[in-house]
């Protein structure tokens, strides 16, 4: 049961690089988020999607884009990427229930730093 | 504005002894609460969660943590602290915009618990 997989754990880019962070779960959720974690900030809220087609931006969206094709991927994507993007990234997933359930279910998290 | 607050960069205890890592909180409405734990170059975990009911929520780990309303708190506990407890802890609530439909998570900064053999 693979739950949540993120790739590349660990990348490193160059100033203006841009890359593509992949996500996908295999629990059928409808709901998927991108997170980012900084030392002492907790996490920050990037995108966040509600179903395939669906996106909308969280609290720190500014120099990401993101896509929902499918179910089961949401992929982030970095343009012009610059020093302030350097961060681990957490995707996560849960359950359309919005009542007693929907926890979010996180992946190993893709710790990126730029240079 | 809805946020979560976790006043201790780091907790300290012996193995054996009580630990309690606390937790604030400020939402409009009833509060859907929950607890995280991060080890080292992992993702979060999910520990325990509080929606309504009874005001000790049991979670994984023997850990538990009390909803408390009229200090809107919601501290994490365990009776007897393992080195392996040792992690970073996530306070996080239910961000309630569109009625907590789309079950987005606000976090708190985060607590070091560092437990000694």
């Amino acid at each position: 049961n693979a739950g949540v997989t993120q790739t590349p754990k660990f990348r490193i880019l160059k100033i203006g690089q841009s890359m593509t962070l992949q996500c996908t779960q295999d629990m059928n959720h409808n709901y998927m988020y991108w997170y980012r974690q900084d030392p002492g900030m907790g996490l920050k809220l990037i995108y966040y999607s509600v179903g395939a087609g669906i996106t909308d931006k969280g609290e720190v969206p500014n120099g990401y884009n993101v896509s929902r094709s499918t179910t089961e991927d949401f992929p982030l994507r970095l343009e012009l990427a610059a020093p302030s993007q350097t961060s681990v990234y957490f995707c996560a997933s849960s359950p359309s229930l919005a009542g007693p359930g929907g926890e979010l279910f996180f992946g190993e998290g893709s710790r990126l730093t730029v240079l | 504005a809805q946020s979560v607050a976790q006043p201790e960069d780091q907790v300290n205890v012996a193995e054996g002894n009580p630990l309690t890592v606390k937790c604030t909180y400020s939402v409009s409405g009833n509060p859907y609460l929950f607890w995280y734990v991060q080890y080292p170059n992992r993702g979060l975990q999910f520990l325990l969660k509080y929606i309504t009911g009874d005001n000790l929520v049991k979670g994984s780990y023997g850990f538990e943590a009390e909803f408390n309303k009229s200090q809107t708190s919601f501290h994490l506990k365990k009776p007897s602290a393992l080195v392996s407890d040792s992690a970073l802890y996530f306070c996080a609530v239910r961000d309630m915009k569109y009625g907590g439909a789309t079950n987005k998570l606000i976090f708190g900064t985060g607590t070091l618990l560092a437990v000694q053999p």
